[in-house]
């Protein structure tokens, strides 16, 4: 059974660089099956999608963040990482990170999130 | 980008009804639909993709059924464990992969 687990400050400041980190457990990233995503839920609100990477670090981003977006992935680790500059509150969520079955488009499987809040 | 509404945005239940959720697309999706759910502090669960497709270990009681624009998902027989919020999720036209608001699903 595939689990994921995010990690990182749960404190930036505006205009820092938010970075979260992913490990992967119960699987292998070497698949052309799944791809490896980020998504975030400010509180109280709903899902917006941020972008993905696959295990040959292909990425594709939300056109509304892709400017200050960079997902990594590092296959050896078993973990893919989230960059987010320049933030802003408008920044302060929950993120999750997720696996995305290239097959039927959706999130299988989901780590269980990390508040994130952007505040001097 | 696709643009998801869903409604009702809260629905107040007794255990035992039978539930409908909607789910309506700004464009044709055909099926590349699927359904979360997610209960308080917890991460979304995948119930359905494909628009009808159960995920693994989901109960029978879940249903889905649309396609296009207009997509239903239906809870026979509502249990305790299943008031949370629902969300739908296109992924037709991507990206961005977009979610609907929600539907809060709350115990009468």
């Amino acid at each position: 059974q595939v689990q994921l687990l995010e990690s990182g400050p749960g404190l930036v400041k505006p205009s820092e660089t938010l970075s979260l980190t992913c490990s992967v457990s119960g699987d292998s990233m070497n698949s052309g099956t799944y791809y490896w995503t980020w998504i975030r839920q400010p509180p109280g609100r709903g899902l917006e999608y941020i972008g993905y990477v696959s295990y040959t670090g292909s990425t594709n981003y939300n056109p509304s963040l892709k400017s200050r977006v960079t997902i990594l992935v590092d296959t050896s680790k078993k973990q893919f990482s989230l960059k987010l500059s320049s933030v802003t509150a408008a920044d302060t969520a929950v993120y999750y990170c997720a696996r995305d079955h290239t097959y039927h488009g959706s999130f299988d499987h989901w780590g269980q999130g990390t508040l994130v809040t952007v505040s001097s | 980008e696709i643009v998801m509404t869903q409604s009702p945005g809260t629905l107040s239940v007794f255990p035992g009804e039978r539930v409908t959720l909607s789910c309506r697309a700004s464009q044709s999706l055909g099926i590349n639909l699927a359904w979360y759910q997610q209960k308080p502090g917890q991460a979304p669960s995948l119930l359905m993709y494909d628009a009808s497709t159960r995920a693994t270990g989901v109960p029978a009681r879940f249903s889905g059924s649309g396609s296009g624009t207009e997509f239903t998902l239906t809870i026979s027989g509502l249990q305790s464990e299943d008031f949370a919020v629902y969300y739908c999720q296109q992924y037709a036209n991507w990206p961005p992969k977009t979610f609907g608001q929600g539907t809060r699903v709350e115990s009468k």
